[in-house]
Protein backbone atom coordinates (compact mmCIF):
# COMPACT_ATOMS: atom_id res chain seq x y z
CA UNK A 1 0.00 0.00 0.00
CA UNK A 2 1.45 3.30 -0.77
CA UNK A 3 0.69 6.11 2.18
CA UNK A 4 2.05 8.26 4.29
CA UNK A 5 2.53 7.14 7.74
CA UNK A 6 2.56 9.02 10.97
CA UNK A 7 3.02 7.56 14.84
CA UNK A 8 2.35 7.97 17.06
CA UNK A 9 -1.87 8.62 17.07
CA UNK A 10 -1.09 10.49 20.43
CA UNK A 11 1.71 11.66 22.21
CA UNK A 12 2.02 12.92 25.93
CA UNK A 13 4.56 15.76 26.41
CA UNK A 14 5.95 16.71 30.11
CA UNK A 15 7.06 20.43 30.89
CA UNK A 16 10.74 20.49 29.64
CA UNK A 17 10.76 17.47 27.32
CA UNK A 18 11.34 17.61 23.76
CA UNK A 19 9.21 14.86 21.71
CA UNK A 20 9.64 13.50 18.12
CA UNK A 21 6.91 12.46 15.59
CA UNK A 22 7.55 10.68 12.73
CA UNK A 23 6.43 10.95 9.53
CA UNK A 24 7.01 8.19 6.74
CA UNK A 25 5.95 7.89 3.02
CA UNK A 26 6.79 5.39 0.18
CA UNK A 27 5.59 7.62 -2.54
CA UNK A 28 8.91 8.52 -3.47
CA UNK A 29 7.38 12.20 -3.11
CA UNK A 30 10.58 14.62 -2.75
CA UNK A 31 8.44 16.87 -0.86
CA UNK A 32 7.26 16.84 2.66
CA UNK A 33 5.36 19.30 5.13
CA UNK A 34 4.71 19.60 8.34
CA UNK A 35 1.26 21.40 9.78
CA UNK A 36 -0.53 22.07 13.03
CA UNK A 37 -4.03 22.31 13.46
CA UNK A 38 -5.35 23.87 16.69
CA UNK A 39 -9.10 23.15 17.31
CA UNK A 40 -11.74 24.89 14.83
CA UNK A 41 -8.83 25.98 12.55
CA UNK A 42 -7.05 25.42 9.50
CA UNK A 43 -3.31 24.21 8.96
CA UNK A 44 -0.51 26.59 9.48
CA UNK A 45 2.67 25.79 7.68
CA UNK A 46 5.79 24.86 10.73
CA UNK A 47 8.17 23.98 8.23
CA UNK A 48 9.08 22.34 4.53
CA UNK A 49 11.41 20.42 2.90
CA UNK A 50 11.50 20.13 -1.17
CA UNK A 51 14.45 17.66 -1.11
CA UNK A 52 16.79 15.45 0.98
CA UNK A 53 18.95 17.48 3.10
CA UNK A 54 17.22 20.88 2.95
CA UNK A 55 14.73 22.44 4.54
CA UNK A 56 12.63 25.78 5.28
CA UNK A 57 10.99 27.67 8.40
CA UNK A 58 7.45 27.89 7.41
CA UNK A 59 4.64 30.16 9.20
CA UNK A 60 5.30 28.94 12.74
CA UNK A 61 8.60 27.07 12.96
CA UNK A 62 9.74 28.49 16.52
CA UNK A 63 10.28 26.10 18.95
CA UNK A 64 10.51 23.08 16.62
CA UNK A 65 13.12 21.42 14.96
CA UNK A 66 13.01 19.39 11.81
CA UNK A 67 15.63 16.70 9.51
CA UNK A 68 15.73 15.17 6.07
CA UNK A 69 18.51 12.68 5.75
CA UNK A 70 16.32 10.25 3.93
CA UNK A 71 13.64 11.09 1.10
CA UNK A 72 10.88 8.99 2.52
CA UNK A 73 11.10 10.58 6.20
CA UNK A 74 10.63 13.93 7.72
CA UNK A 75 10.65 14.00 11.17
CA UNK A 76 9.67 17.04 13.62
CA UNK A 77 10.62 17.67 17.09
CA UNK A 78 9.00 19.59 19.64
CA UNK A 79 10.84 21.15 21.79
CA UNK A 80 10.78 22.40 25.25
CA UNK A 81 10.93 25.83 23.63
CA UNK A 82 7.65 25.55 22.38
CA UNK A 83 5.23 26.82 25.30
CA UNK A 84 1.90 26.00 23.58
CA UNK A 85 2.42 22.77 21.89
CA UNK A 86 -1.06 20.94 22.26
CA UNK A 87 -2.55 20.26 19.05
CA UNK A 88 -3.29 18.15 15.84
CA UNK A 89 0.17 17.70 13.95
CA UNK A 90 -0.03 17.15 10.35
CA UNK A 91 2.75 15.66 7.94
CA UNK A 92 2.06 15.71 3.97
CA UNK A 93 4.34 14.84 1.02
CA UNK A 94 3.85 16.21 -2.68
CA UNK A 95 5.54 15.43 -5.92
CA UNK A 96 7.78 18.13 -5.89
CA UNK A 97 6.18 21.19 -4.74
CA UNK A 98 3.55 22.96 -3.66
CA UNK A 99 1.63 23.17 -7.30
CA UNK A 100 0.93 19.63 -6.98
CA UNK A 101 -1.87 17.40 -4.70
CA UNK A 102 -0.77 17.19 -1.20
CA UNK A 103 -1.19 14.05 0.58
CA UNK A 104 -1.92 13.85 4.02
CA UNK A 105 -1.07 11.72 7.04
CA UNK A 106 -3.92 10.63 9.47
CA UNK A 107 -2.18 12.87 12.30
CA UNK A 108 -0.98 13.14 15.29
CA UNK A 109 -2.31 14.42 18.74
CA UNK A 110 0.41 16.12 21.23
CA UNK A 111 -0.78 16.77 24.68
CA UNK A 112 0.96 18.46 27.69
CA UNK A 113 0.71 16.54 31.06
CA UNK B 1 -5.35 38.04 8.07
CA UNK B 2 -5.81 35.08 6.64
CA UNK B 3 -4.88 34.20 2.97
CA UNK B 4 -7.36 32.09 2.79
CA UNK B 5 -11.09 32.69 4.28
CA UNK B 6 -13.96 30.38 3.79
CA UNK B 7 -17.42 31.17 4.07
CA UNK B 8 -20.04 30.21 5.80
CA UNK B 9 -17.88 28.62 8.93
CA UNK B 10 -20.51 26.54 9.24
CA UNK B 11 -23.31 25.10 6.88
CA UNK B 12 -26.19 22.57 8.04
CA UNK B 13 -28.29 21.06 5.07
CA UNK B 14 -30.76 18.64 4.22
CA UNK B 15 -29.79 15.30 2.70
CA UNK B 16 -30.39 15.39 -0.97
CA UNK B 17 -29.70 19.47 -0.98
CA UNK B 18 -26.72 21.47 -2.10
CA UNK B 19 -23.98 22.80 -0.48
CA UNK B 20 -22.16 25.89 -1.34
CA UNK B 21 -18.70 27.10 0.35
CA UNK B 22 -16.85 30.22 -0.82
CA UNK B 23 -13.21 30.88 -0.35
CA UNK B 24 -11.55 34.46 -0.94
CA UNK B 25 -7.73 35.56 -0.95
CA UNK B 26 -5.93 38.46 -1.39
CA UNK B 27 -2.61 38.07 -3.19
CA UNK B 28 -2.31 36.12 -6.70
CA UNK B 29 -2.09 32.77 -6.77
CA UNK B 30 -0.77 30.24 -9.19
CA UNK B 31 -3.46 27.27 -8.23
CA UNK B 32 -6.16 26.86 -5.80
CA UNK B 33 -6.88 23.59 -4.09
CA UNK B 34 -9.69 21.91 -2.22
CA UNK B 35 -9.29 19.61 0.89
CA UNK B 36 -12.02 17.92 3.08
CA UNK B 37 -11.37 16.45 6.66
CA UNK B 38 -13.14 14.35 8.73
CA UNK B 39 -13.24 14.83 12.20
CA UNK B 40 -9.62 13.75 13.91
CA UNK B 41 -8.49 12.64 10.53
CA UNK B 42 -5.54 13.83 8.01
CA UNK B 43 -6.81 15.74 4.78
CA UNK B 44 -7.85 14.18 1.67
CA UNK B 45 -7.23 16.52 -1.75
CA UNK B 46 -10.70 16.78 -3.37
CA UNK B 47 -9.79 18.86 -6.68
CA UNK B 48 -7.22 21.62 -7.82
CA UNK B 49 -8.09 24.32 -10.30
CA UNK B 50 -5.01 26.60 -11.61
CA UNK B 51 -5.32 30.12 -12.00
CA UNK B 52 -5.78 30.04 -15.91
CA UNK B 53 -9.18 27.93 -15.35
CA UNK B 54 -12.62 29.44 -14.44
CA UNK B 55 -14.74 25.96 -13.14
CA UNK B 56 -13.41 22.30 -12.90
CA UNK B 57 -16.00 19.20 -12.21
CA UNK B 58 -15.22 15.64 -10.44
CA UNK B 59 -18.74 13.41 -9.88
CA UNK B 60 -20.52 16.02 -7.55
CA UNK B 61 -18.24 18.43 -7.20
CA UNK B 62 -18.11 22.11 -8.85
CA UNK B 63 -15.54 24.22 -8.18
CA UNK B 64 -15.15 27.53 -9.59
CA UNK B 65 -12.37 30.65 -9.49
CA UNK B 66 -12.90 33.92 -10.16
CA UNK B 67 -9.23 35.85 -10.28
CA UNK B 68 -10.64 39.24 -10.97
CA UNK B 69 -12.73 38.82 -7.51
CA UNK B 70 -9.89 36.85 -5.65
CA UNK B 71 -12.54 33.78 -4.91
CA UNK B 72 -13.41 30.18 -5.52
CA UNK B 73 -16.94 28.34 -4.26
CA UNK B 74 -17.11 24.52 -3.90
CA UNK B 75 -20.48 22.81 -4.65
CA UNK B 76 -21.60 19.71 -3.64
CA UNK B 77 -24.69 18.72 -5.21
CA UNK B 78 -27.49 16.00 -3.90
CA UNK B 79 -25.43 15.89 -0.64
CA UNK B 80 -25.13 12.71 1.64
CA UNK B 81 -24.94 12.21 4.99
CA UNK B 82 -21.19 11.08 4.44
CA UNK B 83 -20.44 14.32 3.03
CA UNK B 84 -20.39 15.39 7.00
CA UNK B 85 -16.66 16.85 7.05
CA UNK B 86 -15.00 20.08 7.50
CA UNK B 87 -13.82 21.67 3.59
CA UNK B 88 -10.59 23.83 3.39
CA UNK B 89 -9.69 25.76 0.34
CA UNK B 90 -5.34 26.57 0.33
CA UNK B 91 -4.07 28.80 -2.27
CA UNK B 92 -0.64 28.57 -3.84
CA UNK B 93 0.42 32.33 -3.51
CA UNK B 94 2.89 32.95 -6.34
CA UNK B 95 6.56 33.08 -5.46
CA UNK B 96 5.78 31.24 -2.16
CA UNK B 97 6.74 27.88 -2.27
CA UNK B 98 4.23 26.39 -0.11
CA UNK B 99 0.08 26.21 0.25
CA UNK B 100 -1.82 28.55 2.43
CA UNK B 101 -5.08 26.87 4.17
CA UNK B 102 -8.17 28.31 5.24
CA UNK B 103 -9.83 28.13 8.36
CA UNK B 104 -12.59 26.18 6.44
CA UNK B 105 -16.33 25.60 6.66
CA UNK B 106 -17.46 22.52 8.80
CA UNK B 107 -20.31 21.28 6.89
CA UNK B 108 -23.18 19.15 8.46
CA UNK B 109 -25.95 17.27 6.35
CA UNK B 110 -28.72 16.29 7.94
CA UNK B 111 -30.52 12.50 7.70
Amino acid sequence: DGGITQSPKYLFRKEGQNVTLSCEQNLNHDAMYWYRQDPGQGLRLIYYSQIVNDFQKGDIAEGYSVSREKKESFPLTVTSAQKNPTAFYLCASSETGARETQYFGPGTRLLVL
Amino acid sequence: SQQGEEDPQALSIQEGENATMNCSYKTSINNLQWYRQNSGRGLVHLILIRSNEREKHSGRLRVTLDTSKKSSSLLITASRAADTASYFCATEIQGAQKLVFGQGTRLTINP
